[in-house]
């Protein structure tokens, strides 16, 4: 079993939407990342959290460190907002999850 | 400027040759780092370096060695390269080790 749990593997939503991605880790952790990968290859640095919530834009993450879980939410998606949203937490050296895909449609 | 630059972006080479990927940040970051994504795009780290320390060694076989010459660049050598070794190699950069990530655009190996 992997050490960092995501959740849904893919995800296809309808432009306008509101978006959640899930992320279970079973580690201790000093800080958790929320990275996009774009269609092209290349990684974004989104969040990185160690307590609370925190928004970017249409962009809000959450974590909860008691029950080990953080969140990835999208608000009013759009189409350019496909990409695969990867998870990550460090405990010394850095776990990831196995990404979710996410497909918004015009 | 491009933060993060890693070069080549594509290589192809035969199994048994021994070749390098360089990674140079102009952020003046303290930690760089390389990871590896495999052909399911799982990403796994693979090394970090701070202050030209090496923190931490996932385990790698020891044909992969990370090399840096300044706090600027951490390039990657691989010897004797095999065909499991195909996939993509990223280099990332951060202030701290709990800092956000500065990911380079990725190069694609391919050992024939």
């Amino acid at each position: 079993k992997n050490e960092v749990e995501q959740s849904p593997q893919n995800l296809t939503a309808q432009e306008g939407e509101f978006i959640t991605i899930n992320c279970s880790y079973s580690v201790g952790i000093s800080a958790l990342h929320w990275l996009q990968q774009h269609p092209g290859g290349g990684i974004v640095s989104l969040f990185m959290l160690s307590s609370g919530k925190k928004k970017h834009g249409r962009l809000i993450a959450t974590i909860n460190i008691q029950e080990k879980h953080s969140s990835l939410h999208i608000t009013a998606s759009h189409p350019r907002d496909s990409a695969v949203y990867i998870c990550a937490a460090n405990n010394n050296d850095m776990r990831f999850g196995a990404g979710t895909r996410l497909t918004v449609k015009p | 400027d491009t933060a993060v630059s890693q070069t080549p972006k594509y290589l192809v080479t035969q199994m048994g040759n021994d070749k390098s990927i360089k990674c140079e940040q102009n952020l003046g970051h303290d930690t760089m780092y390389w990871y590896k994504q495999d052909s399911k795009k799982f990403l796994k780290i693979m090394f970090s370096y701070n202050n030209k320390e090496l923190i931490i060694n996932e385990t790698v076989p020891n044909r992969f060695s990370p090399k840096s010459p300044d706090k600027a660049h951490l390039n990657l050598h691989i010897n004797s390269l095999e065909l499991g070794d195909s996939a993509v190699y990223f280099c990332a950069s951060s202030q701290g080790r709990d800092e956000k990530l500065f990911f380079g655009s990725g190069t694609q190996l391919s050992v024939l």
